[in-house]
């Protein structure tokens, strides 16, 4: 079974601040992970792929599998970054894509 | 193109009573996706189509919940003798025949049940 955990509902962090928002999975093989973000009104978009090792709008990433981890990271906070994130496991093959229960980020001016 | 649509945006029935939703996918995107997302939940996967075979489905989908994709483009999911808990947010999503790529996701339509 694939699982993926996200503690904290809610961040509150200052706008010029770091920011993490915690992701852990559960998953026997090699997964493909991935960030979501929901903005306010908008709809769920694909924020970045573990699999590209790529920087969006300052997020990084880091797929980490001892930790069974993949933490998302922003060096400084912006108002613009308030949004609703989703961390996401694809695995065995399957298209299923298993979601976690996202944290709402909330930037403070 | 402008992207996954779903129709309608909210739908409020009667519980008992049958509905019908539908989703028009990215035209280049073979693959499309249906999810349900409850309050303060992550989308739920339901079922997976690869033009228009219907090859994964999860077990939250009862055999009350039936999906078509009939010529590979546009999908309708429907919901039969609706019940209270199905009170959710429909999402649909579509990829293109790449393994690695996200989805693009729909508005998502709202039902509730009442």
């Amino acid at each position: 079974a694939q699982r993926v955990t996200q503690p904290e509902k809610l961040l509150s962090v200052f706008k010029g601040a770091p920011v993490e928002l915690k992701c852990n999975y559960s998953y026997s093989g090699s997964p493909e992970l991935f960030w979501y973000v929901q903005y306010s009104r908008q709809r769920l978009q694909l924020l970045l792929r573990h699999i590209s090792r790529e920087s969006i709008k300052g997020f990084t990433a880091d797929l980490n599998k001892g930790e069974t981890s993949f933490h998302l990271k922003k060096p400084f906070a912006q108002e613009e970054d308030s949004a609703m994130y989703y961390c996401a496991l694809k695995g065995g093959g399957y298209q299923k894509v298993t979601f976690g229960t996202g944290t709402k980020l909330q930037v403070i001016p | 193109d402008t992207g996954v649509s779903q129709n309608p945006r909210h739908k409020i029935t009667k519980r008992g009573q049958n509905v019908t939703f539908r989703c028009d996918p990215i035209s280049e995107h073979n693959r499309l996706y249906w999810y349900r997302q409850t309050l303060g939940q992550g989308p739920e996967f339901l079922t997976y189509f690869q033009n228009e075979a219907q090859l994964e489905k999860s077990r939250l989908l009862s055999d009350r919940f039936s999906a078509e994709r009939p010529k590979g483009s546009f999908s309708t999911l429907e919901i039969q003798r609706t019940e209270q808990g199905d009170s959710a947010m429909y999402l649909c999503a579509s990829s293109p025949p790449h393994t690695d790529y996200g989805y693009t996701f729909g508005s998502g339509t709202r039902l509730t049940v009442v």
